[in-house]
């Protein structure tokens, strides 16, 4: 199954350790989004990025949050410093282009962080 | 106002059942729409896009209302595995970023 990879899928971190969320978008995609779901929540997107580019980060919170797509590797979000609040669903996504037309995101199963 | 909001539901209905959810969105320059579930846990997957001019695909039909900012999902003979929560979304402008609605959550019962 060549699907959107993401791991963990479940972390546990203590207030203030860092946490590391990766994602490998599906065999020949090039565009990967991050969204976060709070328990009960919808989904806020976070960013956008592309391969060594980050497109839209309109949704990153401006501290401790970061995120990267190297040219070799997975996409990563970074979270430094967690606090009990960063405890929820961490999704990414990816699509072959952009996705404003056709509108079809491949989501992969969730990072689900909880913070203690 | 949010961008996008739905009633969060739940909305119990037998089987059988013919069961519809709105949603309406802010931005009257939204490009695209489209209807997503998302099964308890898991990750969203798209369920049918959203034309102007209505579409159908089996027992669900999808409509679009660009003047009133609404958009419809028509469940028909819903079944026990149409339990979901159903996800409306709006492609803002010409922005590539889908945005998410917070979901309605449906429960078919017998």
């Amino acid at each position: 199954n060549a699907g959107v990879m993401q791991n963990p899928r479940h972390l546990v971190r203590r207030r203030g350790q860092e946490a590391r969320l990766r994602c490998s978008p599906m065999k020949g995609h090039s565009h990967v989004y991050w969204y976060r779901q709070l328990p009960e929540e919808g989904l806020k997107f976070m960013v956008y990025l592309q391969k060594e580019n980050i497109i839209d980060e309109s949704g990153m919170p401006k501290e401790r949050f970061s995120a990267e797509f190297p040219k070799e590797g997975p996409s990563i979000l970074r979270i430094q410093q967690v606090v009990r609040g960063d405890s929820a669903a961490y999704f990414c996504a990816s699509s072959p282009g952009t996705s404003g037309t056709d509108g079809e995101l491949f989501f992969g199963e969730g990072s689900r962080l909880t913070v203690l | 106002r949010k961008e996008v909001e739905q009633d969060p539901g739940p909305f119990n209905v037998p089987e059988g059942a013919t069961v519809a959810f709105n949603c309406t969105y802010s931005n009257s320059a939204s490009q695209s729409f489209f209807w997503y579930r998302q099964d308890c846990r898991k990750e969203p997957k798209l369920l049918m896009s959203v034309y102007s001019s209505g579409n159908e695909d089996g027992r669900f039909t999808a409509q679009l209302n660009r003047a009133s900012q609404y958009i419809s999902l028509l469940i028909r003979d819903s079944k026990l595995s149409d339990s979901a929560t159903y996800l409306c979304v709006v492609v803002p402008g010409t922005a590539s970023k889908l945005t998410f609605g917070t979901g309605t959550r449906l429960q078919v019962t017998l």
